[in-house]
């Protein structure tokens, strides 16, 4: 079985801090993904990863970047926390072949943060 | 442009009643692939079924069936004899073929199965 684990289930920062959200794969799979979930909005995607090191924009990557320097771990990082970050953040990653993306995506199990 | 249209925001229905989620989608790639999640209480979101463009087969596994037409755009996802497991939001999404197209996601409907 597919397993995507996330570093916390809940969080709760400071505006202003540093924040990392860690994601781990343990499949071998290319592709990476963050979203965060907020009612009435669905899921929105932050940032994706296609391979180690790479990183493409998704639909919302204001105040977010990612590090992928393995290919089994994808970290999201908020530079500065602030209050409208306060959100679901669920991680995906699928098998992947070079830069195509039309694979099953396998999710963890989400990290709820919430920005003081 | 891709998008996902689930009209039903919040379905209850009472346990054993037979439940159909709607999924509406636009895309202009000939190739596409749609998907069904469950998200339980719990918050993870758990994958029930993947299906490319050129199988418009009906699938059915257990309880779920999907009802895939292309001449409606539209994967609908209906439960039958509803049990209280099985309330949940649902999401369904779109992929196309071409490269850097990650899943788009319909805003989900909750469905609530009443004891």
């Amino acid at each position: 079985d597919v397993k995507v684990t996330q570093s916390s289930r809940y969080l709760v920062k400071r505006t202003g801090e540093k924040v990392f959200l860690e994601c781990v794969q343990d499949m071998d799979h290319e592709n990476m993904f963050w979203y965060r979930q907020d009612p009435g909005l669905g899921l929105r995607l932050i940032y994706f990863s296609y391979d180690v090191k790479m990183k493409e924009k998704g639909d919302i990557p204001e105040g977010y970047s990612v590090s992928r320097e393995k290919k089994e771990r994808f970290s999201l990082i908020l530079e500065s926390a602030s209050t409208n970050q306060t959100s679901m953040y669920l991680c995906a990653s699928s098998l992947g072949s070079g830069q195509t993306s039309t694979d099953t995506q396998y999710f963890g199990p989400g990290t709820r943060l919430t920005v003081l | 442009a891709q998008k996902v249209t689930q009209a039903q925001t919040e379905i209850s229905v009472v346990e054993k009643e037979d439940v159909t989620l709607d999924c509406v989608y636009e895309t202009r790639d000939t190739t596409y692939y749609l998907f069904w999640y469950k998200q339980p209480p719990s918050g993870e979101l758990v994958f029930l079924i993947r299906r490319n463009s050129f199988d418009e087969q009906n699938e059915i596994s257990g309880r779920y069936s999907w009802n895939f037409q292309k001449s409606t755009s539209s994967f609908n996802f209906t439960i039958t004899a509803s049990q209280v497991v099985d309330s949940a939001v649902y999401f369904c999404a779109l992929s196309g073929s071409s490269g850097n197209t990650p899943l788009v996601f319909g805003k989900g409907t909750r469905l609530s199965v009443i004891a």
